[in-house]
């Protein structure tokens, strides 16, 4: 079975702070894809990244970088200088290679930047 | 290019009435899913649609809730009857195809969120 954990249920950071958010996942597979979402407040899913359990690499896209280490099990998320913008649900979703696995979400973090 | 489109966006009924939600993917998308978000809950899966065929459907309450994808293009969720615990946000997502060698991204529609009273 698959289980994607984000401890952290909501978060709180003035404008222009670094904030870290946490992702554990279990999987028996030795192949998936990871992935983080956000939910700002008009409700829509809006895709941020995806990896390949092959790559280990970390990626950086503007303000945001993804930390993810197989050893441990994780993949975390980094927002640099946030802006209140950035606030929303942010989720971590993990989902098996094949055509018929389903994306497996984690509860949510809810990220407020506030000025 | 539009997105997923659902509506309605916002439903009140009282637990034993029936409700529908209708969903028009992307244009060209094969793949189309429903997903049920309870509050302070990530997104599960209902059911896959490939074209018309269902390719899971194994966390639909199949009691009470049924969808269809007749032509392989919109979709339509039904629940008759329902319960207090089906007031959630139900996301429609699609995607070009299932996957496989070639991931193909899911985009979400804005979803519809329903209230049982």
């Amino acid at each position: 079975a698959q289980k994607v954990t984000q401890a952290q249920t909501e978060i709180s950071v003035v404008e222009k702070e670094d904030v870290t958010l946490d992702c554990v996942y279990e999987t028996r597979d030795t192949t998936y894809y990871l992935f983080w979402y956000k939910q700002p407040p008009s409700g829509e899913l809006v895709f941020l990244i995806r990896r390949n359990s092959f790559d280990e690499q970390n990626e950086i896209s503007g303000r945001y970088s993804w930390n993810f280490q197989k050893s441990t099990s994780s993949f975390n998320f980094t927002i640099t200088a946030s802006q209140v913008v950035d606030s929303a649900v942010y989720f971590c979703a993990l989902k098996k290679t094949g055509t018929a696995s389903k994306l497996t979400f984690g509860t949510g973090t809810r990220l407020q930047v506030t000025l | 290019e539009a997105g997923v489109a659902q509506s309605p966006r916002y439903k009140i009924i009282e637990k034993r009435q029936s409700v529908a939600f209708w969903c028009n993917p992307i244009s060209g998308h094969a793949t189309l899913y429903w997903y049920q978000q309870i509050l302070g809950q990530g997104p599960k899966l209902l059911i896959q649609f490939q074209n018309n065929g269902v390719v899971d459907d194994s966390q639909l309450p199949k009691d009470r809730f049924s969808a269809e994808r007749l032509k392989g293009v919109d979709s339509t969720l039904k629940i008759q009857p329902a319960k207090l615990e089906d007031s959630a946000v139900y996301l429609c997502a699609s995607s070009l195809g299932a996957g496989g060698i070639v991931y193909n991204e899911q985009f979400f529609g804005p979803g519809t969120r329903l209230t049982v009273l």
